[in-house]
């Protein structure tokens, strides 16, 4: 069964440093999500992208995220500074038709 | 605003009995529910969805029912097992751009 995978499983990272998180869709699947939950508490939507561009991203997106679609394959997320607040759980998604798959997540932790 | 919320945080059922989880929402506009199971260290995994011209759907055992005139879903589990237990999420699905708008989550432990 096609999974969605994401890699590294966990990062840690200084405070201000920039991180990359990666990940690598259903192949067949055309809009792309990335989704974040802090310790304890729900899942945030980040940002969707489709036909290689953002298509809806919400508050939490700022100037210091971005994603993007290098090579066809793989869809990553960067944090160009990261602060303390930014430690969660990152998730990436996929659908082909209505339902979201969901990666493993990755882990990050910004001390 | 948009919200998806979850009226029981935790649940505790012994092995066996039918597990029902609740959920509510308040977007109307919503088209489109789902149901994801999140175990520990893990990301969210699709169980069942159901779609706003439904009221009902089943799967393998487990049940979605969809209320549209409180804003209501509910998750039933037949014959809980101990790998049932985990963090159960209902999420709602509107707009364009069908992101996920999510509760808060109800962790299910099962009692051997």
């Amino acid at each position: 069964e096609p999974e969605v995978t994401q890699t590294p499983s966990h990062q840690v990272t200084q405070m201000g440093q920039e991180v990359i998180l990666r990940c690598v869709p259903i192949s067949n699947h055309l809009y792309f999500y990335w989704y974040r939950q802090i310790l304890g508490q729900k899942v945030e939507f980040l940002v969707s992208f489709y036909n290689n561009e953002i298509s809806e991203k919400s508050e939490i997106f700022d100037d210091q995220f971005s994603v993007e679609r290098p090579d066809g394959s793989n869809f990553t997320l960067k944090i160009r500074s990261t602060k303390l607040e930014d430690s969660a759980m990152y998730f990436c998604a996929c659908r082909g038709q209505e339902t979201q798959y969901f990666g493993p997540g990755t882990r990050l932790l910004v001390l | 605003g948009e919200s998806v919320g979850l009226h029981l945080p935790t649940l505790s059922v012994q092995e066996g009995d039918n597990s029902i989880i609740n959920c509510a929402y308040s977007n109307s506009a919503s088209d489109y529910f789902i149901w994801y199971k999140q175990e520990s260290g893990k990301g969210p995994q699709f169980i069942i969805d159901i779609r706003s011209n439904m009221d009902k759907r089943q799967g393998q055992r487990v049940t979605v029912l969809l209320n549209k005139t409180v804003k209501h879903l509910s998750l039933q589990i037949a014959a809980t097992q101990p790998g049932d237990s985990a963090v159960y999420f209902c999420a709602e699905n509107a707009g364009n751009n069908r992101k996920l708008i999510w509760g808060l989550g109800t962790s299910l432990g099962v009692n051997p």
